[in-house]
């Protein structure tokens, strides 16, 4: 079945750091890919996503790239805030299975200092 | 864009009491609806999957009789835990789908306190 695997955290990074944040996944066939980010308290909100191989989805500086050759979707931020402190969640949904269901990874922690 | 509401956003009950948590789609007609669980610093996992009128699919390993899931309307589904007891503590988070669309839009979810 589907999964999605995603570096532990917590990262902490200084304010205008680079982030990367680690996302492979398996799946069969060609599912699409989101990153969602979860603010202390809060649900999930999608962040980005991207339905096809090489596609880049993009918002708010943050940007992944989906890479079917290596099966990644690394999630990067060219310089950081302390407002991005929160949890990263890559998810896939759709492939050969699993339907639309949406798969997650366990979640990264990222904490910025001023 | 879509919105997703939960209510209530915290609850505290006591061990043996059924509590009954609110998921409603506010701009969009929610043919699916997910509930997911969310234990400290881990990630979501999926409960159930109910379709508008019918009864919900629960993962393995989920207690149907204990979290009951009830999708009467395009736009609610709720979520009752009953006889909660302290091992039920967590985040619950709901999200809905619209007929004809892939995304799923999440709820803020109900933190669940039994004491």
């Amino acid at each position: 079945g589907n999964s999605v695997t995603q570096m532990e955290g917590p990262v902490t990074l200084s304010e205008e750091a680079f982030l990367t944040i680690n996302c492979t996944y398996t799946a069969t066939g060609y599912p699409s890919l989101f990153w969602y980010v979860q603010y202390p308290g809060e649900g999930l909100q999608l962040l980005l996503k991207a339905t096809k191989a090489d596609d880049k989805g993009s918002n708010k500086g943050f940007e992944a790239t989906y890479r079917k050759e290596t099966t990644s979707f690394h999630l990067e931020k060219g310089s950081v805030q302390v407002s991005d402190s929160a949890v990263y969640f890559c998810a896939l949904s759709g492939g050969n299975n699993a339907g639309n269901m949406l798969t997650f990874g366990g979640g990264t922690r990222l904490m910025v200092k001023p | 864009g879509a919105v997703v509401s939960q209510h209530p956003s915290r609850v505290i009950c006591k061990s043996g009491t059924s509590v009954k948590i609110e998921c409603r789609s506010l701009d969009f007609q929610a043919t699916t609806m997910f509930w997911y669980r969310q234990f400290p610093k881990k990630s979501l996992m999926l409960m159930a999957t109910s379709n508008e009128g019918s009864k919900a699919t629960y993962e393995q390993g989920v207690e149907k009789d204990k979290f009951l899931i009830n999708h009467a309307s395009l736009t609610l589904s709720t979520l009752t835990v009953t006889s909660a007891h302290p091992e039920d503590s967590s985040f619950y988070i709901c999200s809905a789908r619209g007929q004809g669309y892939n995304e799923q839009f999440f709820g803020p979810g109900t933190r669940l306190t039994v004491l």
